[in-house]
């Protein structure tokens, strides 16, 4: 079964610091690029940021641009995403999702399967 | 930054045919896809390169792009389709992903 697992969520204070984790499994991770996409409480989904398979190529949106990294481990089938100087506006659930088509060359692409997310909140 | 504008709200009764719409500058030369999202669950794939349907989404889904707008339509609405909806798409570079505000379908 195709399936992601995100992981590392929790509370955090405004300019602090946090690692997202999302373990894959049920394919061949190191073929598929990968994105994370937000949702915050009660809103719509947020393009976050996307890798390419070989970790080569990296794309943020400008909201997390500058604060937010994202990397991949083909090797440990994990892909992360290192958020720092966070705010309020980064309270949000995260969703690690797989780019569906191989060698799309960026998030132009369908998501499938995403992940069941976990949650982030940016609070003092 | 680009944006893609989705109407907040649809309502039909049941059986009837939703439409939803998104539009964005750059609909032209990119494909438009189309999320289901019901509430507390991850979102899930119902339409693909603006017009192909996955695996296990049922035939009363359909979508369409023409222009600067892209459709999902679903034919004969029923009550487990209420959800939010969502349209995704790129900017014009294909290197930054965007979704639309998300369409409330209410069927009832």
């Amino acid at each position: 079964e195709v399936q992601l697992v995100e992981s590392g969520g929790g509370l955090v204070q405004p300019g602090g610091s946090l690692r997202l984790s999302c373990a894959a499994s049920g394919f061949t991770f190191s073929s598929y690029e990968m994105n994370w996409v937000r949702q915050a409480p009660g809103k719509g989904l947020e393009w976050v940021s996307y890798i390419s398979s070989s970790g080569s190529t990296i794309y943020y949106a400008d909201s997390v641009k500058g604060r937010f990294t994202i990397s991949r481990d083909n090797a440990k089938n994990s892909l992360y995403l290192q958020m720092n100087s966070l705010r309020a506006e980064d309270t949000a659930v995260y969703y690690c999702a797989r780019g569906a088509r191989i060698a799309a060359a960026g998030p132009d692409n369908w998501f499938d399967p995403w992940g069941q997310g976990t949650l982030v909140t940016v609070s003092s | 930054s680009y944006e893609l504008t989705q109407p907040p709200s649809v309502s039909v009764s049941p059986g009837q045919t939703a439409r939803i719409t998104c539009s964005g500058d750059a609909l032209p030369k990119k494909y438009a896809y189309w999320y289901q999202q019901k509430s507390g669950q991850a979102p899930v794939l119902v339409i693909y390169e603006d017009s192909k349907r996955p695996s296990g989404i049922p035939e009363r889904f359909s979508g369409s792009s023409s222009g600067t707008m892209a459709t999902l339509t679903i034919s004969g609405a029923q009550v487990e389709d209420e959800a939010d909806y969502y349209c995704y798409s790129t900017d014009s570079s294909g290197n930054h992903g965007v979704f639309g505000g998300g369409t409330k379908l209410t069927v009832l």
